[in-house]
């Protein structure tokens, strides 16, 4: 059984289109995240939820908007995309509160490219 | 606020050689400190962290990290390199893990036959 499953794992589509990637963990975890990870294979964070409910949102462009239905789930909708918008995204899940230690575990990702 | 530096944008080994990834990082308590590593077109998997226990600790593959609080650094060694050791390797902090992870910029190993 697959920890942390993003879908799809491959995204080809033009400038203006929206997409979707949605990620599901199967963990337990109350914390789920989304990852950017560009060419030169940085990771930036861009969203975290917990139990359902945004906690993180780094200076993310809003045609980017993550939904959570349950803690088990986070999608990524992205709107208008634009070709910077071409990279890896790696959805996470972690557990929180006391005793954390901040480990993540993370999706296969999902790799996104506009043309 | 919390940093990592991973020093080395790559590394290459020959097959059989010592492997050492540095990483040095910032925190303002004490950290929790990780090695993740990724093979090409897959996701990030934990190799080994270091959780305030001991300070030298062994991971999967035969890696481990040594937590030196002194120099800030918790570098990655393996005695002797495998071609299936070639990736990219990322080095992460939390501190107290009620903050996110922060990463450093990624280490690629290449090996040599």
């Amino acid at each position: 059984d697959t920890a942390v499953s993003q879908t799809p794992k491959y995204l080809v589509t033009q400038m203006g289109n929206d997409k979707s990637i949605k990620c599901e963990q199967n963990l337990g975890h109350d914390t789920m995240y989304w990852y950017k990870q560009d060419s030169k294979k940085f990771l930036k964070i861009m969203f975290s939820y917990n139990n359902k409910e945004l906690i993180i949102n780094e200076t993310v462009p809003n045609r980017f908007s993550p939904k959570s239905p349950d803690k088990a789930h986070l999608n990524l909708h992205i709107n208008s995309l634009e070709l910077g918008d071409s990279a890896v995204y790696f959805c996470a899940s972690s557990t929180s509160g006391r005793g954390n230690t901040g480990e993540l575990f993370f999706g296969e990702g999902s790799r996104l490219t506009v043309l | 606020a919390q940093s990592v530096t991973q020093l080395g944008s790559h590394v290459s080994v020959s097959e059989g050689a010592l492997v050492l990834l540095r990483c040095n990082y910032s925190s303002s308590v004490p950290p929790y400190l990780f090695w993740y590593v990724q093979y090409p077109n897959q996701g990030l998997q934990l190799l080994l962290k270091y959780t305030s226990a001991a300070t030298l600790v062994k991971g999967i593959n035969g890696f481990e990290a040594e937590f030196k609080k002194s120099e800030t650094s918790f570098h990655l060694t393996k005695p002797s390199a495998h071609m299936s050791d070639a990736a990219e390797y990322f080095c992460a902090v939390s501190d107290s893990g009620y903050s996110t992870l922060t990463f450093g910029k990624g280490t690629m190993l290449l090996v040599s036959p």
